[in-house]
């Protein structure tokens, strides 16, 4: 499955499914990105971060794309499992007037069905 | 071992009323922040602070003032409350005040203002 996080907030799989969740950053500027997990009624946790030297970063079962060309960032999680959903998040270093100001996206719901 | 811990979770209160949310992170980490997180999971900055010094003030009203006795502690108090102020409230801590770390959150405080 996939999703462009702005448009479609809510992405649902199967679980055993590859999921992608797509992101739009603002800043051309920004050097530096991270993709938070936030479970129901918890705070946002880290899975994983890529700086734009890169453009790809693999992590257990997750892997983080990023095109800078078209300021684009995904996550891709294979085998998805029910304790994937979460709402999920992408973050910027930079602010709209490039200072450094952490700078969240607006959040895809992943549900994973069993 | 709570990494970063905010208190209290809940806090149900009336328009006008002065109240505070407390941050303790455990982490030895030199930048705390403030995030506020509406109804839409939406996820914006509000304040940073490194080692007691305020870096971060993202056009808050004057009503919240943040408060860091030390670089383990950042407290929010918020003074005559409104209703938009509902929201969910969460503190965060970075090992830095450069724009290459990822930030570790408490698990978030729920203000309803009635």
């Amino acid at each position: 499955g996939e999703s462009v996080g702005l448009h479609l907030p809510t992405l649902s799989v199967q679980e055993g499914d590859n999921s992608i969740i797509n992101c739009a950053y603002s800043n051309s500027a920004s050097d530096y990105f991270i993709w938070y997990k936030q479970e129901s009624g918890k705070g946002p946790q880290f899975i994983i971060d890529i700086r734009s030297n890169m453009d790809k970063r693999q992590g257990q079962r997750v892997t983080v794309l990023l095109n800078k060309t078209v300021k684009h960032l995904s996550l891709q999680i294979a085998a998805t499992q029910p304790g994937d959903s979460a709402v999920y998040f992408c973050a910027e270093n930079r602010g709209p007037g490039g200072s450094y100001i952490p700078t969240f996206g607006r959040g895809t719901s992943l549900i994973v069905h069993p | 071992d709570t990494a970063v811990s905010q208190t209290p979770k809940y806090l149900v209160t009336q328009m006008g009323n002065d109240k505070s949310i407390k941050c303790e992170q455990n982490l030895g980490h030199d930048t705390m922040y403030w995030y506020k997180q509406d109804s839409k999971k939406f996820l914006k900055i509000m304040f940073s602070y490194n080692n007691k010094e305020l870096i971060i003030n993202e056009t808050v009203p004057n009503r919240f003032s943040p408060k860091s006795p030390d670089k383990a502690h950042l407290n929010l108090h918020i003074n005559s409350l409104e209703l938009g102020d509902s929201a969910v409230y969460f503190c965060a801590s970075s090992p830095g005040t450069g724009p290459l770390y990822e930030q570790y959150f408490g698990p978030g405080t729920r203000l309803t203002v009635t």
